[in-house]
């Protein structure tokens, strides 16, 4: 059973317009979520993070948001550029996860169109 | 500086053959980790190590044994490959509670 889940596998938005990531999670003792960016044949790199007592951070284009009641979380990308056309995988982690380790979810692929 | 350097960066096996697959960092980041990602499973926890003489299970341990000599190296052994360990695995390191630092990873495919 996967604890965090990202339902869409792809996504296609025009440059210059939002795009927005959703990734949803099951165990509430996860308490601090981050977003990861991948490009084919590189490993993934950190983006954006947020830590349950807050519900949203902002990195310059990037915005997550987070709603503990829905146990949903977002990533928001304004304006959108070619150059983030990449995977995207959200992550948490918990005090009951072993040694904080985090859990991926199955990522999204997003293609920004020039 | 490198920071996390795997290798090789392809490789084939047959069926019931080993390998081990290098990880090295130099930032002198004291946790290290394996993953391995497949289509619609995302990252998978093999195996972790937060020190040189500990190392610890992750989700799908089966099939990998994993040793931690020094602060700088975390070799990964597959000790018999089977077909469902043709993946793509990926070395992770971090220091304290920072996000984790991935290399580029290792492309496995096992006939």
């Amino acid at each position: 059973d996967q604890q965090v889940k990202q339902n869409s596998p792809s996504l296609s938005v025009q440059e210059g317009r939002i795009s927005i990531l959703n990734c949803d999670y099951t165990n509430s003792m996860f308490d601090y979520f981050l977003w990861y960016k991948k490009y084919p044949a590189e490993g993934p790199t950190f983006l954006i993070s947020i830590s349950s007592i807050k519900d949203k951070n902002e990195d310059g284009r990037f915005t997550v948001f987070l709603n503990k009641s829905a146990k949903h979380l977002s990533l928001h990308i304004v304006p959108s550029q070619p150059g983030d056309s990449a995977v995207y995988f959200c992550a948490a982690k918990g005090m009951d996860t072993g040694r904080r380790a985090l859990t991926f979810g199955s990522g999204t692929r997003l293609q920004v169109q020039p | 500086n490198a920071g996390v350097t795997q290798t090789p960066k392809f490789q084939v096996l047959k069926t019931g053959q080993s390998m081990t697959l290098q990880c090295a960092q130099d930032m002198n980041h004291e946790y290290m980790s394996w993953y391995r990602q497949d289509p619609g499973m995302g990252l998978r926890l093999i195996h972790y190590s937060v020190g040189a003489g500990i190392t610890d299970q992750g989700e799908v341990p089966n099939g990998y044994n994993v040793s931690r000599s020094t602060t700088e190296d975390f070799p990964l052994r597959l000790l018999s490959a089977a077909p469902s360990q043709t993946s793509v695995y990926f070395c992770a390191t971090r220091a304290g509670a920072s996000p984790l630092h991935f290399g580029n990873g290792t492309r496995l495919t096992v006939t």
